[in-house]
């Protein structure tokens, strides 16, 4: 099944910890991107790479860092460096990042609280 | 400042009713545009797109886009309890990476 995985589903934090999302794609997408979802508020877009080893910044991407060494991987760190990091975290993938048809496809998410 | 604006609802309808849900936006730019699904506590699920004036229909959902009015709008036709979830208005301007969303309609389908 081709799709998207994020992992862990849940994860808690300490003050001072930088912890890491992982995002895989089996879909051969292009682009991915890194969104964080606030309760009550739309989606804002933090990271997005458009291709293996460039990335560019989005919205909020302060405290907030990404690597993408391979086409299906697209890793968040969260640093200490972040003072709100609390927030549902939501990791896309589209066929292409530039296009006008470019349709984002979402995977489970990680839902990141911190102690 | 690209801005996306939705009814927060929540919208309630009776099972079997037509669901109407609006957004409108604020970049005349905008040539493309989406609509999620989120169930309370799952990720968006992308449910429709549409790119040019006119209405997309797909199943039970329509989807309506009107450029000269910076409008579109989602209809859930025979509406059931399970299409209760809040539907995310997502809109992206032509040739660039990013989707600006709108904070979403809960609609609550009453059997």
């Amino acid at each position: 099944d081709g799709g998207i995985t994020q992992s862990p589903k849940y994860l808690f934090r300490k003050e001072g910890q930088n912890v890491t999302l992982s995002c895989e794609q089996n879909l051969n997408h292009d682009a991915m991107y890194w969104y964080r979802q606030d309760p009550g508020q739309g989606l804002r877009l933090i990271y997005y790479s458009q291709i293996v080893n460039d990335f560019q910044k989005g919205d909020i991407a302060e405290g907030y860092s990404v690597s993408r060494e391979k086409k299906e991987s697209f890793p968040l760190t969260v640093t200490s460096a972040q003072k709100n990091p609390t927030a549902f975290y939501l990791c896309a993938s589209s066929r292409l990042a530039d296009t006008s048809y470019n349709e984002q496809f979402f995977g489970p998410g990680t839902r990141l609280t911190v102690l | 400042q690209k801005e996306v604006e939705q009814n927060s609802g929540p919208l309630s309808v009776p099972e079997g009713a037509i669901a109407s849900l609006n957004c409108t936006y604020s970049d005349r730019g905008s040539q493309s545009f989406f609509w999620y699904r989120q169930y309370s506590g799952k990720s968006p699920e992308l449910i429709m797109s549409i790119y040019s004036n006119g209405d997309k229909e797909d199943g039970r959902f329509t989807a309506q886009l009107n450029k000269a009015s910076q409008y579109v709008s989602l209809l859930i036709r025979d509406s059931q309890p399970s299409d209760s979830a809040t539907y995310l208005c997502a809109v992206k301007q032509g040739g660039s990476y990013q989707l600006t969303f709108g904070k979403g309609t809960k609609l609550s389908v009453i059997p």
